[in-house]
């Protein structure tokens, strides 16, 4: 089975900086997703990764540790527009096409 | 042309109706997906398509029955569904199995049953 979690609901202030977290027990383990959703739209693809460490792309970067079963999402200097729904997945076995997605994150930039 | 388009964007049908979802994509990519998303729920999956074969079907009961006509094509047809059906039915294309390919998402179908 999988399970992927996620803090449901965070705040955090323009211009900041907010750490999401992801903890995930999964059958196979083959890459961590994190997707940007907005309210009413599809998700959107914001970063992979598959071994140890640390990605950075942008404002965002993403990390994993794959023996402890953890990831986070840093989102920095925090626009308006970040303010979204963040969804952490997991990728299981190889060659299955599978990726499931954890409860996902609500994230509201207050001015 | 990065896009997955699906069609319609809104459907309302009751109990006894009969309708289809459809979904394109023209990326070239190799596996399809359904996933069904209640409001504020993450996305859920339904059914994996790679090369035209359904590969997953996550246990998803038989008035949803997935149909992968070509490459480029993935319908859902739907019937006899429950008021508990309602959603926004998401399509993705993804270019293979490779672990690290990532899922394009369509902007759904959302959909009601009365």
């Amino acid at each position: 089975g999988q399970n992927i979690d996620q803090p449901t609901e965070m705040t955090a202030t323009e211009g900041a900086i907010v750490q999401i977290n992801c903890t995930y027990q999964t059958s196979g383990f083959n890459g961590l997703f994190w997707y940007q959703q907005h309210a009413g739209e599809a998700p959107t693809f914001l970063s992979y990764n598959v071994l140890d460490g640390l990605e950075e792309k942008g404002r965002f970067s993403s990390f994993l540790s794959r023996s402890k079963g953890y990831s986070y999402l840093l989102l920095k200097e925090l626009q308006m527009k970040d303010s979204a729904s963040y969804l952490c997945a997991v990728r299981g076995q190889t060659g299955a096409n599978n990726l499931f997605f954890g409860t996902g994150t609500r994230l509201t930039v207050i001015p | 042309d990065t896009e997955v388009t699906q069609t319609p964007k809104h459907l309302v049908m009751g109990m006894t109706n009969k309708k289809s979802l459809k979904c394109e994509q023209h990326m070239g990519h190799r596996a399809m997906y359904w996933y069904k998303q209640k409001a504020k729920k993450p996305p859920e999956l339904m059914f994996v398509y790679s090369y035209e074969k359904l590969s997953i079907n996550e246990s998803v009961p038989s008035r949803f029955s997935p149909e992968c006509p070509n490459s480029s094509l993935l319908n859902l047809h739907l019937h006899a569904l429950q008021p508990e059906d309602s959603a926004l039915y998401l399509c993705a294309s993804s270019q293979d199995n490779t672990p690290g390919e990532k899922l394009f998402f369509g902007s759904g179908t959302q959909l009601s049953v009365l």
